[in-house]
């Protein structure tokens, strides 16, 4: 079992629609957990953190964390063609200071 | 500067030559990651400084990658004796802290090609 397990999609939405990202960690006792996106060829871009159970918005984006069923997802509402990239969830474990991160979910929005 | 800066941005380099990757991270910044990505995979975990030590290596691959932190700020990642698997973007994170509430902030990255 992978220690951060992403689908790798792609996810395709239309314009303006809801996406849906999701995230799964086998460390119970993982604390802290990220969200990046990441364009083509570029690097990671912090989107979102988040600590405790339950949801956080900002914008656009809600992190929702559930640590009973170790998920974590990020939804994007009203979805923009500017959104297409690669969301990598990563997560700071119980042993140390590194992230581990998943595979990365491709979104891709149609116009 | 603004963010974290890495160079170079790239570098193609033969079989078996050694290569250097720097790292400067945001000013102020005490904890420093390297991490590799390959291609359409996700990062892997290199190596962690808090300061100048390396509270956690576990990542770095084989005794041929080493690293190092001199006064509290920029890092050195060498890879002696360079081999194709090598081949990866190499991308440098800092956070203010190393706690675990500190986000990571990336650099753009070094794109290494071992020809």
């Amino acid at each position: 079992q992978k220690e951060v397990e992403q689908n790798s999609g792609p996810l395709s939405v239309p314009e303006g629609a809801i996406a849906s990202l999701n995230c799964t960690y086998s460390d119970r006792g993982s604390q802290s957990f990220f969200w990046y996106r990441q364009y083509s060829g570029k690097s990671p871009e912090l989107i979102m953190f988040i600590y405790s159970n339950g949801d956080k918005e900002d914008g656009r984006f809600t992190a929702q964390l559930n640590k009973a069923s170790q998920y974590v997802s990020l939804l994007i509402r009203d979805s923009q063609p500017s959104d297409s990239a690669t969301y990598l969830c990563a997560v700071r474990g119980s042993s140390g200071d590194k992230l581990t991160f998943g595979t990365g979910t491709r979104l891709a929005v149609r116009p | 500067g603004a963010g974290v800066s890495q160079s170079p941005s790239n570098k193609v380099t033969e079989k078996g030559k050694d290569v250097e990757l720097r790292c400067d991270p945001i000013s102020g910044h005490t904890a420093l990651y390297w991490y590799r990505q390959s291609l359409g995979q996700g990062l892997e975990f290199l190596i962690y400084f808090q300061g100048n030590s390396a509270p956690d290596k576990s990542g770095l691959p084989s005794d041929r990658f080493s690293a190092e932190r001199t006064g509290g700020s920029v890092s050195t990642l060498t890879i002696q004796r360079t081999q194709q698997e090598d081949s990866a973007v190499y991308l440098c994170a800092s956070s203010s802290t190393g706690g675990g509430d500190q986000p990571q902030h990336f650099g753009d990255g070094t794109r290494l090609s071992i020809l």
